[in-house]
């Protein structure tokens, strides 16, 4: 099974300020990658797959680069709705796991 | 509203059964793939199974495989979960995810249920 890891496991940030989390896989998933948000208590939220596509309706803050096993999400500019818990997800085998998860939370 | 909305959780004892169901509408159900991702309490995403749109093609994470079933009925919208032989470390909220996609895989999950909770406890 590819493993996924994610750097770092959580962050500490303000508004306005620009963040970039890392997500690892174990071997190549060439551009086989999705981003998800996570609020408490609510479902998972698609932000980015295929590494690099925004999903329809998210903000253009939010970026996704990478292919092969290095992967980062990087939000611009950091806005109060974005403190959340982010994961990636393989999708180049089964299982199609996720990432362990990056905490962002206001400085 | 695009919704899926899941049912049949509750408390069960280890080495018993149950049955997840999840309703879809607002979209048209049979042109895409669907899938089960689990989260246990206070824990990451774990993704659980995968079906494509016209059930040609499933996936089962290792650690279900052999003991849950995945199925759904394009007639009625539907996607569905048989839990076999339930463990206490499957205790977790269990979401219903809709693919972007209509094959399966690659995956990637635009529409998410609330989930519905599966306790295995005696």
């Amino acid at each position: 099974d590819i493993q996924m890891t994610q750097s770092p496991s959580s962050l500490s940030a303000s508004v306005g300020d620009r963040v970039t989390i890392t997500c690892r896989a174990s071997q190549s998933i060439s551009s086989y990658l999705n981003w998800y948000q996570q609020k408490p208590g609510k479902a998972p939220k698609l932000l980015i797959y295929a590494a690099s596509s925004l999903q329809s309706g998210v903000p253009s803050r939010f970026s996704g680069s990478g292919s092969g096993t290095d992967f980062t999400l990087t939000i611009s500019s950091l806005q109060p709705e974005d403190f959340a818990t982010y994961y990636c997800q393989q999708s180049y085998s089964t299982p199609e796991g996720f990432g362990p998860g990056t905490k962002v939370d206001i400085k | 509203e695009v919704q899926l909305v899941e049912s049949g959780g509750g408390l069960v004892q280890p080495g018993r059964s149950l049955r997840l169901s999840c309703a879809a509408s607002g979209f048209t159900f049979d042109d895409y793939a669907m899938h089960w991702v689990r989260q246990a309490p206070g824990k990451g995403l774990e993704w659980v199974s995968g079906i494509s749109w016209n059930s040609g093609s499933i996936g089962y994470a290792d650690s279900v495989k052999g003991r849950f079933t995945i199925s759904r009925d394009n007639a009625k919208n539907s996607l569905y979960l048989q839990m076999n032989s339930l463990r206490a470390e499957d205790t977790a909220l269990y979401y219903c995810a809709k693919s972007i996609w209509g094959s399966y895989p690659p995956v990637a999950f635009d529409i998410w249920g609330q989930g519905t909770m599966v306790t295995v406890s005696s």
